[in-house]
């Protein structure tokens, strides 16, 4: 089965600095897709970057990217000139695709947090 | 464009009472619905997933149920609720490449 780790519960950094989430999954599939997904206070889950696997280039969002290890079934978001909107849960998350449907696995999560 | 509903935001129930969340798609045909639990502090579990009418797959046994009666329209009930189904609880759909989570209910079982 597939399983997503995010061994990092908890990051900080300062306004305007860099921080780099850590995330690695289990899957014996070879095409797949991966996601990093905020979640705010709110609670609302939002998109912020998608890597299919079999592409070697690492995705970017703006002041948003991601290193891509497919080999070693790592995947890490960037985050620069972090601002202080950045601050919530992050979740990495694998999708597969069963009978039509696409099922997400997500990891544990890792709660970023903005220092001014 | 698309936009997906889900209702009630906050939801308080006592031990043994039914169970009914409803949520809704817009702007879109024969999409993908996926019901997702989140218990505190964790990440999110898929419970129920639907690729058409009437047709639910369930992936974790429990209390609960899923139903879909219309293409757009995706129901999580339970007949008798547990302290144990406390949690948020998050609809999504999918369609192609694209997935979108509703802003979620949060029950608590009292």
């Amino acid at each position: 089965a597939q399983t997503v780790t995010q061994s990092q519960p908890e990051m900080s950094v300062q306004e305007a600095e860099t921080v780099t989430l850590s995330c690695t999954y289990d899957t014996s599939e070879s095409d797949y897709y991966l996601f990093w997904y905020k979640q705010p206070p709110s609670r609302q889950m939002i998109l912020v970057i998608r890597q299919e696997a079999y592409k070697q280039q690492n995705a970017t969002e703006n002041r948003f990217s991601v290193n891509f290890q497919k080999a070693a079934k790592s995947f890490s978001l960037k985050i620069s000139d972090s601002q202080l909107g950045d601050a919530a849960m992050y979740f990495c998350a694998y999708r597969r695709t069963i009978q039509g449907a696409q099922k997400l696995v997500f990891g544990q999560g890792t709660r970023l947090t903005i220092n001014p | 464009s698309q936009t997906i509903h889900q209702w009630p935001a906050t939801l308080v129930q006592p031990v043994g009472s039914p169970l009914s969340l409803e949520c809704t798609v817009e702007g879109t045909s024969n999409p993908n619905l996926y019901w997702y639990r989140q218990a505190a502090g964790r990440g999110l579990q898929l419970l129920f997933y639907s690729v058409g009418i009437g047709q639910i797959s369930s992936e974790v046994p429990q209390n609960l149920s899923a139903s879909r009666p219309q293409d757009r329209q995706f129901i999580l009930s339970s007949k008798k609720l547990l302290l144990s189904d406390s949690g948020f609880y998050l609809c999504a759909w999918s369609v192609f490449l694209g997935y979108t989570f509703g802003s979620g209910t949060r029950l608590t079982v009292v």
